[in-house]
């Protein structure tokens, strides 16, 4: 079965300090990346996308992340967060074998310390 | 820039009655989603719906629950006799294409007393 996994529930950054979010996924297809972002109250908001060709992609707000195949993983990475990152950041997965459908990490809250 | 809307933002129903979830999807886009977060869980899929039937569906969206497209512009999700395990954040999602990347709605709080 399909599977995405966040393992850090809470993450603390200090504002102006660098941040890697983990997600791993199970599949068993050539899969499609996305990076939410929802913040308290508000909708999911897309960060960002790997569909194919280069593997770091770059998205809104100065994050990006990139795909390594060998390690099945895409990690969200931004080199200085600002006190407006704080919110909860979903990972999600989708593949062509598998009809439309995302399946989402548990999503991983990131707080920002001034 | 266009978005999805979702109305209402929150609805509070008792258990057993009828709800609807109304959706306005992105004007262009052609496939159709609904998603659920339970409080402290994962965003869910739930259906999927293209040419105006559904594509896929998951072992949650049992007969309780259907999906219509009643006019040019409006999703609904219905949920016919509400059950207390059904309060839950409710997205709605779009895509222009069969594999491009998915548009949310801000969601609907259903909380069934």
């Amino acid at each position: 079965a399909q599977s995405v996994t966040q393992p850090d529930i809470h993450i603390t950054v200090s504002e102006g300090a660098s941040l890697e979010l983990r997600c791993n996924y199970s599949y068993g297809a050539t899969p499609y990346l996305f990076w939410y972002v929802q913040s308290p109250g508000q909708g999911l908001q897309l960060l960002l996308k790997y569909f194919s060709g280069d593997t770091l992609v770059q998205g809104i707000k100065g994050f990006e992340a990139e795909f390594k195949r060998s390690q099945s993983s895409f990690n969200l990475r931004k080199p200085s967060v600002h006190w407006s990152d704080a919110a909860e950041y979903f990972c999600a997965v989708g593949a062509a074998e598998y009809g439309n459908k995302l399946v989402f990490g548990a999503g991983t809250i990131l707080r920002v310390k001034s | 820039e266009p978005e999805v809307t979702q109305t209402p933002s929150h609805q509070v129903t008792q258990m057993g009655q009828e709800v609807i979830l109304r959706c306005v999807p992105i004007s262009n886009h052609l496939y159709f989603y609904w998603y659920r977060q339970i409080l402290g869980q994962k965003v869910e899929f739930l259906v999927s719906f293209y040419n105006n039937e559904i594509s896929e569906k998951s072992e949650i969206f049992d007969d309780q629950f259907s999906v219509e497209r009643p006019d040019g512009s409006n999703f609904t999700l219905k949920i016919r006799s509400t059950k207390l395990e059904d309060s839950a954040m409710y997205f709605c999602a779009s895509t222009q294409g069969e594999h491009t990347e998915a548009f949310f709605g801000q969601g609907t709080r259903l909380t069934v007393v």
